[in-house]
């Protein structure tokens, strides 16, 4: 019988726009979270990460924000470039140690 | 630094043979992780190790998983016998505390296993 995989958020975006992908993590007492992007057949490379105590940090060109109330966090990528165009992950750090789980990802498309 | 190595990269077996898969962690970090990745699931994790030890198989599937980490500088990961369904892509990344922001975990490239 055909296989079910999982549903994967897209997204797609002109270049130059701002891009913003969005997670829900689990665990209200999760105190590290992280994004990674992964291009086609290549490993997960870590982008930013923030820890609970804060609400909103920055890098370059990504800004990550973090709702605790909701458990929610959001990935915002400036001027949004064609190398951009991968799967994001947000990732939460286990409370009992050092696990780190992952969401399904958003598929992430520029479009010249 | 070479960052984190795998391999094979890519491995096509057929069903009931042993395999392993072989990862070598960035030199200094303490963790070391692995996941695995199919469209099923997305990235699960098996098992992870802290200096040297494993803390949590929890993620391992069944007992034809298995994994060691004889030394700092390398582990593996062993299915025996294989199976179709254990098709995914394999990744090795590790991770240190020594640092800032050392929680953050540096995967390796991954090794894409086939099982006929």
């Amino acid at each position: 019988g055909e296989s079910v995989g999982l549903h994967l958020p897209t997204l797609s975006v002109q270049e130059g726009d701002n891009s913003i992908i969005n997670c829900a993590y689990s665990n209200s007492a999760s105190d590290y979270f992280i994004w990674y992007k992964q291009e086609s057949g290549k490993g997960p490379q870590f982008i930013i990460d923030i820890r609970s105590n804060m609400d909103k940090r920055q890098g370059q060109r990504v800004t990550v924000l973090l709702n605790k109330t909701v458990k929610h966090l959001s990935l915002q990528i400036a001027a949004t470039q064609p190398g951009d165009s991968a799967v994001y992950f947000c990732a939460e750090r286990g409370v009992t140690g050092n696990q780190f789980y992952f969401g399904t990802g958003t598929s992430l498309t520029v479009i010249p | 630094d070479a960052g984190v190595i795998q391999s094979p990269r890519h491995e096509v077996t057929e069903m009931g043979q042993e395999v392993t898969l072989r990862c070598k962690p960035i030199s200094g970090h303490d963790y070391l992780f692995w996941y695995r990745q199919t469209m099923m699931r997305g990235l699960e994790l098996l098992i992870y190790f802290n200096n040297n030890v494993p803390i949590d198989d929890s993620g391992m599937p069944e007992d034809r998983f298995s994994a060691k980490m004889p030394n700092a500088s390398f582990s593996t990961l062993k299915i025996q016998p294989s199976e179709p369904r254990d098709s995914a892509v394999y990744f090795c990344a590790s991770g240190g505390r020594a640092l800032p922001g050392a929680n953050v975990l540096t995967f390796g490239a991954g090794s894409r296993l086939t099982v006929l």
